[in-house]
């Protein structure tokens, strides 16, 4: 069964960075777009970027780009979430979906997510 | 970017009621339109793809509709175990958008 394990949140200062990893079993990568889609504290699911499996082709939404970059390691079947410069608006639970398909496609799996915390 | 408006933002039911939320997105996205079921400290589930498709395992009392740019969740007979918060989300460009949320409470 496809399974989905995030790791790598926790306390960061305003303006700090703090790497995501998401590692993944059973399927390839480059079959299928993967996703992080974030929820802070009592609010709704904000979808945060995505990566096309078949040419690694990466897109942000507009609060983190130029800030987050989303990357993978095929030969550890794992993806990474890199995000700079950090505000108490990226405090949020980190979720790693997959898509059910390679382009327009919805999220069939998900992590449990991890959780991270920008403060002083 | 493609905005989802949900209503109601909060449903309260009893269990056997059928229930429908809809959802509006501000330019049409023909059918590429899923909705997800969450519940307290659990990721989302989903429940239907391309507006309309049951995903595997789902029950039969969950259905979707529309296309364009206003679509329907229907649950026919709610049971306990429907008592969560369900979202929209549309997947028409890699620009993914999210309604609100409908938090479907106990009446």
């Amino acid at each position: 069964e496809v399974q989905l394990l995030e790791s790598g949140g926790g306390l960061v200062p305003p303006g700090g960075s703090l790497r995501l990893s998401c590692s993944a079993s059973v399927f390839n990568f480059s079959n299928f777009a993967m996703s992080w889609v974030r929820q802070a504290p009592g609010k709704g699911l904000e979808w945060v970027s995505t990566l096309r499996g078949i040419d690694g082709s990466t897109f942000y939404a507009e609060a983190v780009r130029g800030r987050f970059s989303f990357f993978r390691d095929n030969s550890k079947n794992t993806l990474y979430l890199h995000m700079n410069n950090l505000g108490a608006g990226d405090t949020a639970l980190y979720f790693c979906a997959k898509g059910s398909g390679s382009y327009k496609t919805e999220f069939d799996y998900w992590g449990q997510g991890t959780l991270v915390t920008v403060s002083s | 970017d493609i905005q989802m408006t949900q209503s109601p933002s909060t449903l309260s039911a009893s269990v056997g009621d059928r229930v429908t939320i809809t959802c509006r997105a501000s330019q049409g996205i023909s059918v590429y339109l899923a909705w997800y079921q969450q519940k307290p400290g659990k990721p989302p589930k989903l429940l239907i793809n391309k507006a309309s498709s049951l995903q595997s395992g789902v029950p039969s009392r969950f259905s979707g509709g529309g296309s364009g740019a206003e679509f329907t969740l229907t649950i026919s007979s709610l049971q306990p175990e429907d008592f969560a918060t369900y979202y929209c989300q549309q997947y028409n460009s890699y620009w993914i958008t999210f309604g609100q949320g409908t938090r479907l409470e106990i009446k």
